[in-house]
């Protein structure tokens, strides 16, 4: 199916464990982001890739690896969880397309999210 | 500094028009105004965007001041399904924590 997906949707894992979250988009959009947003507050953003093997950190990247090998992939992997970090994790893409002269924008999708607990 | 300030609720009658603001007073000449939503624990959806000049589409216009440090958002005839938490942001990566809009019946 075209658009945005993420899995899993659920996950419950235990402090101290891996794990990885994977988001896959079918629009060969050249940016893709990864953002947490904790119960009641607003969306964060942990990682971004501007492009293929292009990554850059965003407000809270501490704790998180991503990578980007193909353009319509990007996983976030947490290398040993924390409870700190049950959150929900949204993916988006975009594309930056032409504005005002020179000037882009980029309209963001975003993907259903994925639901973590860290017991 | 990316952030945005926007009230953290707002009620709106169903029917009536939801205006929605958003002060965004560190934004430089070439950042674009983007609006999301997000109903219940969904992805945010993208609303609209401007520069400069005023916007509209079919889900929402957008006002941004001359000065451009603050705008906007107008929902004409907000339903009950418009009820979601609103963002404005100009830095297309930093989200605040948005207005809460609830229309009520």
């Amino acid at each position: 199916d075209a658009g945005i997906t993420q899995s899993p949707r659920y996950k419950i894992t235990e402090t101290g464990r891996q794990v990885t979250l994977m988001c896959h988009q079918t629009w060969s959009h050249s940016y893709m982001f990864w953002y947490r947003q904790d119960l009641g507050h607003g969306l964060r953003l942990i990682y971004y890739s501007a492009a293929a093997d292009i990554t850059d950190k965003g407000e809270v990247p501490d704790g998180y690896v991503v990578s980007r090998s193909k353009t319509e992939n990007f996983p976030l992997t947490l290398e040993s969880a924390t409870r700190s970090q049950t959150s929900v994790y949204f993916c988006a893409s975009s594309e930056s397309r032409g504005g005002v002269g020179r000037l882009s924008y980029n309209e963001q999708f975003f993907g259903p999210g994925t639901r973590l607990t860290v017991l | 500094d990316a952030k945005t300030t926007q009230p953290p609720s707002m009620d709106c009658a169903e029917g009536r028009a939801a205006n929605l603001p958003c002060n965004h007073s560190t934004i430089s000449g070439n950042e674009y105004v983007y609006w999301y939503r997000q109903i219940h624990s969904q992805g945010p959806q993208y609303i609209i965007h401007g520069l400069k000049n005023n916007e509209t589409n079919e889900m929402a216009s957008l006002i941004i001041t001359e000065d451009r440090k603050s705008s906007t958002l107008i929902l004409p005839h907000a339903t009950l399904r418009d009820t979601a938490v609103y963002y404005c942001i100009f830095n297309k990566f930093y989200f605040g924590s948005g207005t809460k809009l609830n229309v009520k019946p």
